[in-house]
């Protein structure tokens, strides 16, 4: 069963417009979620994180909400680029631990 | 500078051969990871070791093998017993600092099965 989970497939959205990427999961003892973004053929670079303590957090045009007790976390990238066009995973890890538990990746359009 | 690098690039293996995904990091972590990404497919763990001459199977396991003879470095063997091998293979690192985790991942190799 996929404890991290991203819905949806694919997302396009006009440049200049906010991306609303999603993620739910299903295991109470994550307590540090993660973003990267991926181009293809190249690794995943880290993006943006949040922490469990905290409801949001922003890094320039990227902002990650986390909502606990719907287990859902949201990335929100305002204005959107054509260069924001990628595959972004989210990723969640629980307790000291050091695995982490990917979605299966949303892949973003932005149209010029 | 520091980073994780993967090679080759790209790889062409017949079916029934084994071969070697070479993964080195000079970042000083202790845990690295080896993943597969299939097309239109999330990242899938194969093998992670914590720390060196240690590993533990991930989710998909069978038919790979791996070895951790020295903190820098984490090679992948695929096997002939690996039944779809063609994918792209992501290797990872993971450094604990401050109040975060976070995973650093090489730019990866793609396996062909001719």
């Amino acid at each position: 069963d996929q404890q991290v989970k991203q819905n949806s497939p694919s997302l396009s959205v006009q440049e200049g417009r906010i991306s609303i990427l999603n993620c739910d999961y299903t295991n109470s003892m994550f307590d540090y979620f993660l973003w990267y973004k991926k181009y293809p053929a190249e690794g995943p670079t880290f993006l943006i994180s949040i922490s469990s303590i905290k409801d949001k957090n922003e890094d320039g045009r990227f902002t990650v909400f986390l909502n606990k007790s719907a287990k859902h976390l949201s990335l929100h990238i305002v204005p959107s680029q054509p260069g924001d066009s990628a595959v972004y995973f989210c990723a969640a890890i629980h307790n000291a631990g050091n695995m982490l538990t990917f979605g299966g990746g949303t892949r973003l359009m932005v149209k010029p | 500078d520091g980073g994780i690098t993967q090679s080759p690039k790209y790889l062409f293996r017949k079916e029934g051969q084994n071969v070697t995904l070479s993964c080195e990091q000079n970042l000083n972590h202790d845990a690295m990871y080896w993943y597969r990404q299939d097309p239109g497919q999330g990242l899938r763990l194969i093998y992670y070791s914590q720390i060196v001459n240690d590993f533990q199977k991930g989710d998909i396991a069978e038919g790979y093998s791996v070895s951790r003879e020295k903190k820098e470095s984490f090679p992948l063997t695929v096997t002939s017993a690996q039944k779809n091998p063609t994918a792209f293979y992501l290797c990872a690192s993971l450094t604990t600092s401050g109040n975060h985790n976070e995973q650093f991942f090489g730019p990866g190799t793609r396996l062909t099965v001719l």
